[in-house]
């Protein structure tokens, strides 16, 4: 399977504990976005990266959130003391080329659930 | 910031018939319009995509139209099957990175 990949699929946690999801992006895309859905909306911006840099952060939600993408090939990101507004799918995409005019491929998500 | 806006909501038509997905914008910086797809559990699918310096694009059953001037950009799909039923986004994104705005989606039914 060449496409993105994101683990785990579920995440279930207690209010107050740290995630931390991973997303694989398709091997020659330089860029990766990950995105915020809650039930019944498209999807919300979060950040992206080209390559190894983060060019874009200020839409992160709060400032427990945090993404890396140490050796611009896969990424994380992570969410400290969560909060049940948190509960949400996570969504990674990635992109090939230079520019934000390009074709996004999105993973499956991570589903989190804070009890 | 960039606004994008979607309807109808939800949408059921018969097998066979055509069904039309409008969005609106407001950044005229915004110059890439993509379409997705999301079954349920599953990640949004891109199904088409359109340029801001193309008026129409076609693949096989499905087509997106754009009005620049209007900031408005539209689906259609014809011969609609019932696999064609699922949530579709639309979007607008813009070549400096900083918009990258979804539509808040249409549930489309395709009944048998």
């Amino acid at each position: 399977d060449t496409g993105v990949s994101q683990n785990p699929r579920h995440k279930i946690t207690k209010r107050g504990q740290n995630v931390t999801f991973r997303c694989d992006p398709i091997s020659e895309h330089n860029r990766l976005y990950w995105y915020r859905q809650t039930l019944g909306q498209g999807p919300e911006f979060l950040t992206y990266f080209q390559n190894e840099a983060q060019l874009e952060k200020s839409r992160l939600l709060s400032d427990r959130f945090s993404a890396e993408r140490p050796k611009g090939s896969f990424s994380t990101l992570e969410i400290q003391r969560t909060e049940q507004g948190d509960s949400a799918m996570y969504l990674c995409a990635s992109s090939a080329g230079l520019g934000g005019s390009q074709p996004q491929h999105f993973g499956d998500g991570t589903r989190l659930s804070i009890l | 910031g960039e606004n994008v806006e979607q309807h109808p909501s939800t949408l059921s038509v018969q097998e066979g018939d055509s069904a039309v997905i409008k969005c609106t914008y407001s950044d005229s910086a915004s110059n890439y319009f993509p379409w997705y797809k999301q079954e349920l559990g599953k990640g949004p699918q891109l199904i088409i995509d359109i340029r801001s310096n193309v008026g129409e694009k076609k693949d096989q059953r499905i087509a997106v139209t754009l009005n620049k001037t209007a900031k408005h950009f539209s689906l259609h799909i014809t011969e609609t099957q019932p696999e064609d039923s699922a949530v579709y986004f639309c979007a607008a994104f813009d070549n400096y990175g900083q918009n990258f705005v979804f539509g808040p989606g249409t549930r489309l039914s395709v009944l048998p």
